[in-house]
C-alpha cells in the first residue's frame, strides 16, 4: 500500500519561473492538505482540498499561489513567478475522511518537495 | 499568531540524559498529537492524547495532556542518538491540523 507520494523531491527554479509540486494521496484518501516548512520551523498550514473542491485556503498567500485536486490525477500546488522567499520544504498530507485528524485519525505525510529559488 | 508554542526550541544533550519538551497554548483542544520529523522526511505521528490529564507511554517516551487540555509535555527517559529529530505538537483548529513551533533535539553518543 503506497504512501503519500510527492514529486519532485527537489526542485530548483530561478526567480520569476513557475513551480509545480505534485502530491498523490494514499489509495482511498480523498482529502489533501498542503503545508510549508522553513528551516528550523514547524509546518505552516496552506490549504485543504477535497476532490475538485477547496475546503480551506486560509493559509495560502493571496497572490501567485494556487492549488487544485482534480477528479483524476494528483493534487497540484502551483507557485507562479517564484521569489527567493518561496524557498522551503512543501509537504502534502492525506486523510480518508472529511474529518481527518478531527476524529483522531492521523494524517499521512509525504516526504516533501524541497523548493530552492536561485 | 502562533497557537501552539513549544519549548525549548533547541536541545542538545548526551546519551542517557532525560529531557522534557513542552507544548503550550491559550486555546483548549479536543485532542493533541505529537509527531517526530527526521531530516528530508515528513512528520510521523507518535501519539494522540485526548482526555485532560491523560498520560501515554511509548517505550521511553511519556506524553501528558494537561488537565485543561491547553498544554502537553513529552518526556524522554535515557535519550539515545536515535531520538534525534524535530518534535512537533499538533492540534485541530477548525478543519485543519496546526503545528507547534517545534523542538529540535540532538542526542550525542
Amino acid at each position: 500500500n503506497a504512501g503519500v507520494m510527492q514529486n519532485p523531491r527537489h526542485l530548483v527554479r530561478r526567480r520569476g519561473q513557475e513551480a509545480r509540486l505534485r502530491c498523490s494521496p494514499m489509495k482511498g484518501h480523498s482529502h489533501v492538505y498542503w503545508y510549508r516548512q522553513l528551516p528550523e520551523e514547524g509546518l505552516k498550514f496552506m490549504v485543504y482540498l477535497q476532490k475538485e473542491n477547496i475546503i480551506d485556503e486560509s493559509g495560502m498567500p493571496k497572490e501567485r499561489f494556487s492549488a487544485e485536486f482534480p477528479k483524476e490525477g494528483p493534487s497540484i500546488l502551483r507557485i507562479q513567478q517564484v521569489v527567493r522567499g518561496d524557498s522551503a520544504a512543501y509537504f502534502c498530507a492525506s486523510s480518508p475522511t472529511l474529518q481527518g485528524a478531527l476524529n483522531n485519525e492521523k494524517l499521512f505525510f509525504g516526504s516533501g518537495t524541497q523548493l530552492s529559488v536561485l | 499568531t502562533q497557537l501552539l508554542e513549544q519549548s525549548p526550541q533547541f536541545l542538545s544533550i548526551q546519551e542517557g540524559e532525560n529531557l522534557t519538551v513542552y507544548c503550550n497554548s491559550s486555546s483548549v483542544f479536543s485532542s493533541l498529537q505529537w509527531y517526530r520529523q527526521e531530516p528530508g522526511e515528513g512528520p510521523v505521528l507518535l501519539v494522540t492524547v485526548v482526555t485532560g490529564g491523560e498520560v501515554k507511554k511509548l517505550k521511553r517516551l511519556t506524553f501528558q495532556f494537561g488537565d485543561a487540555r491547553k498544554d502537553s509535555s513529552l518526556h524522554i527517559t535515557a535519550a539515545q542518538p536515535g531520538d534525534t529529530g524535530l518534535y512537533l505538537c499538533a492540534a485541530v483548529n477548525t478543519d485543519k491540523l496546526i503545528f507547534g513551533t517545534g523542538t529540535r533535539l540532538q542526542v550525542f553518543p
